[in-house]
């Protein structure tokens, strides 16, 4: 069963930090890594995805795998106000269930 | 982007009643989720379904619990007799394959009283 965890639950940073998210899973067979994000009372939106080892940047944002080391991590750039909301990791494998964590809660103060 | 629709978008029911949460997922999925997430807390996985048939269950999808899509139509979800506990919004979702990005409705907000 995949196991899922994030890290910090909660992240206080003022506008123009750099924010970095973090997510461990424990199935080193799993496929496919996404970041999630949440604003209050909306449906979840995927923000990035990677398959394999390595990095990938979208504007402020960069995605990170280490599969050897069961993790992955979303860093923010220039952290914004608008960019406060729950981001959730997923993680998915052979088995075409994508399994969340319980999401890091972000608020970026003016 | 491509669009989930759920019906209602909120639904109070008494406690033993029938519900059924209803999902428009994007046309050319193939996969089918619902989830459950209680006060933005963690999105918690109940069943998933494709080719008609229900792939896995969690143990969350309570006995209680059935999904179908009849004839392509709606995702189904219904919950028979609902309880306080099910109280929570439900999330529809689908997929094109899977192991790829997963594409969700609104919710349902299911108050059960």
């Amino acid at each position: 069963q995949q196991k899922v965890q994030q890290s910090p639950e909660s992240l206080i940073v003022p506008e123009g930090a750099m924010t970095s998210l973090n997510c461990t899973f424990s199935d080193s067979a799993s496929q496919y890594f996404a970041w999630y994000r949440q604003h209050s009372g909306k449906a979840p939106k995927a923000l990035m995805s990677i398959f394999s080892n390595g990095e990938k940047e979208e504007g402020r944002f960069t995605i990170h795998l280490n599969k050897a080391s069961l993790h992955f991590s979303l860093h923010i750039r220039d952290s914004q106000p608008s960019d406060s909301a729950l981001y959730l990791c997923a993680v998915s494998g052979g088995n075409y269930k994508p399994t969340f964590g319980k999401g890091t809660s972000l608020v970026v103060h003016p | 982007g491509p669009k989930v629709l759920q019906i209602p978008s909120h639904q109070i029911i008494d406690m033993g009643q029938m519900v059924t949460l209803n999902c428009d997922p994007v046309s050319n999925h193939l996969y089918f989720y619902w989830y459950k997430q209680i006060l933005g807390q963690q999105m918690e996985f109940l069943v998933n379904f494709y080719n008609g048939k229900v792939m896995e269950k969690s143990k969350l999808f309570k006995d209680q619990f059935s999904v179908e899509r009849p004839d392509g139509s709606y995702f189904t979800l219904k919950i028979q007799p609902t309880a306080l506990e099910d109280s929570a919004v439900y999330f529809c979702a689908s997929s094109p394959t899977g192991n790829t990005e997963v594409f969700f409705g609104k919710g349902t907000r299911l108050t059960v009283v």
